[in-house]
């Protein structure tokens, strides 16, 4: 079936290094995109969120960026600090659904001061 | 601030016994959904509700039920708890529409023994 999944499960960086956390997505239809953060303890808090009818969209530190030829997602975080040290799950939202979310496994960001 | 409240952090349950996750939001939103999350797997839906009594299944609805007798609460029904039910459930809720952001509850950790 249809897919989310993430190239890396774990990313480690040094604080004040951008990190960029990659999803790879198999569900052509898919016209939504969504990142969100999970924080020990907690529930995933959403990020930030793309159309497919966008290539790059940016928010306060993050960017995420769309690639639709090679189905490929990827979070870009600035200037990365120890409170972004968490859990990040990509979702796609199938075109057709106006609820339906598949997650992806999820990538554990540690960031190291 | 908005909230989605789920009635229990941590529950140990008896193989065979009936299971009620209860979740509350006070968002006034349409659309309410049960997830589970086990490592290595990230989220999967198990079942959506778009309106009070209204439910759809998810990808993994054996073994579960729901009930939506109010628009603010949605229960996930554990009909005979087994141990690969052992996992951490999550509610979400969101208005209604594509692009609409999706508000966690903390989780409920459930360990079936």
């Amino acid at each position: 079936g249809e897919s989310v999944g993430l190239h890396l499960p774990t990313l480690s960086v040094q604080e004040g290094d951008n990190s960029i956390i990659n999803c790879a997505y198999s569900n052509s239809a898919s016209d939504y995109f969504i990142w969100y953060k999970q924080e020990s303890g907690k529930g995933p808090q959403f990020i930030i969120d793309i159309r497919s009818n966008m290539d790059k969209r940016q928010g306060q530190r993050v960017t995420v960026l769309l690639n639709k030829t090679v189905k490929h997602l990827s979070l870009q975080i600035a200037a990365t600090q120890p409170g972004d040290s968490a859990v990040y799950f990509c979702a796609e939202n199938p075109g057709g659904s106006n609820y339906k979310l598949t997650f992806g496994k999820g990538t554990l960001l540690t960031v190291n001061p | 601030d908005v909230k989605v409240t789920q009635s229990s952090r941590y529950l140990v349950k008896r193989t065979g016994e009936k299971v009620f996750l209860e979740c509350v939001q006070d968002m006034d939103h349409e659309n309410m959904f049960w997830y589970r999350q086990d490592p290595g797997l990230g989220l999967r839906l198990i079942y959506f509700s778009y309106d009070v009594k209204m439910k759809e299944k998810g990808d993994i609805p054996e073994g579960y039920s729901v009930s939506r007798e109010k628009k603010e609460r949605f229960s996930l029904i554990l009909e005979s708890a087994s141990t690969n039910q052992t996992s951490m459930y999550l509610c979400a809720s969101k208005a209604p529409g594509k692009g609409t952001e999706a508000f966690f509850g903390q989780g409920t950790r459930l360990t079936v023994v």
